[in-house]
């Protein structure tokens, strides 16, 4: 069965610092997609990025930096120079291909706190 | 931008009464999914449809939680009788899946509270 962990319940940094969000999966799908999403304290869920399974390349879009490996079955996830408008949870998510399961199954969120 | 709309934003209404909970998807997208936060459980799958047609609704308490689509830029989810361990934000999402696997777009949630 598929399955997201995200080790890190609540993570508390000072603004300028750099802070990376751990997410391990478990899945037996060869193809599948992995998400991150915002929510900040209003409490919508915003988008962040999207990685397919074949796509091992890590991809960096301004002061976020995401690092996938199949070998460890990790999809981190790094805010550099972290700003108190980064203060969030940061949900990870899985999003099954080959069983067509395309519903996300979600990590238990990360909450980051970054203080001025 | 293209928005999914949820309606109400908040309701609160006493134990035993019906709760329906609307959804308009993005115009296009073929499939629409409800989740469910919780403290205690975090956020979990309810059902979900594609193309108007229900495809998973494992997560949903049959006996009281009902979820349709009447039409493409309509989906709803109802709860009859509500009992107090229903209150939680409910999510509605919808996106365009195919292979792609394209990014589901969430609504803003129902904030729901069982008195």
């Amino acid at each position: 069965a598929q399955k997201v962990t995200q080790a890190q319940t609540e993570i508390s940094v000072v603004e300028k610092e750099d802070v990376t969000l751990d997410c391990v999966y478990e899945t037996r799908d060869t193809t599948y997609y992995l998400f991150w999403y915002k929510q900040p304290p209003s409490g919508e869920l915003v988008f962040l990025i999207r990685r397919n399974s074949f796509d091992e390349q890590n991809e960096i879009s301004g002061r976020y930096s995401w690092n996938f490996q199949k070998s460890t079955s990790s999809f981190n996830f790094t805010i550099t120079a972290s700003q108190v408008v980064d203060s969030a949870v940061y949900f990870c998510a899985l999003s099954e291909v080959d069983t067509g399961r395309r519903a996300l199954t979600f990590g238990s969120g990360t909450r980051l706190q970054v203080q001025p | 931008d293209a928005r999914v709309t949820q309606t109400p934003r908040h309701k609160v209404t006493e134990m035993g009464q019906e709760v329906t909970m609307r959804c308009q998807p993005i115009l296009g997208h073929n499939t629409v999914f409800w989740y469910r936060q919780t403290m205690m459980q975090g956020l979990e799958l309810l059902a979900y449809f594609r193309n108007r047609a229900p495809l998973d609704d494992s997560g949903m308490p049959k006996d009281r939680f009902s979820a349709e689509m009447p039409d493409a830029t309509l989906a709803t989810l109802k709860i009859q009788p509500s009992e107090p361990r229903d209150s939680a934000v409910y999510f509605c999402a919808s996106g365009l899946v195919g292979d792609g696997g394209q990014p589901q777009h969430f609504g803003d949630g129902t904030r729901l509270s069982i008195l």
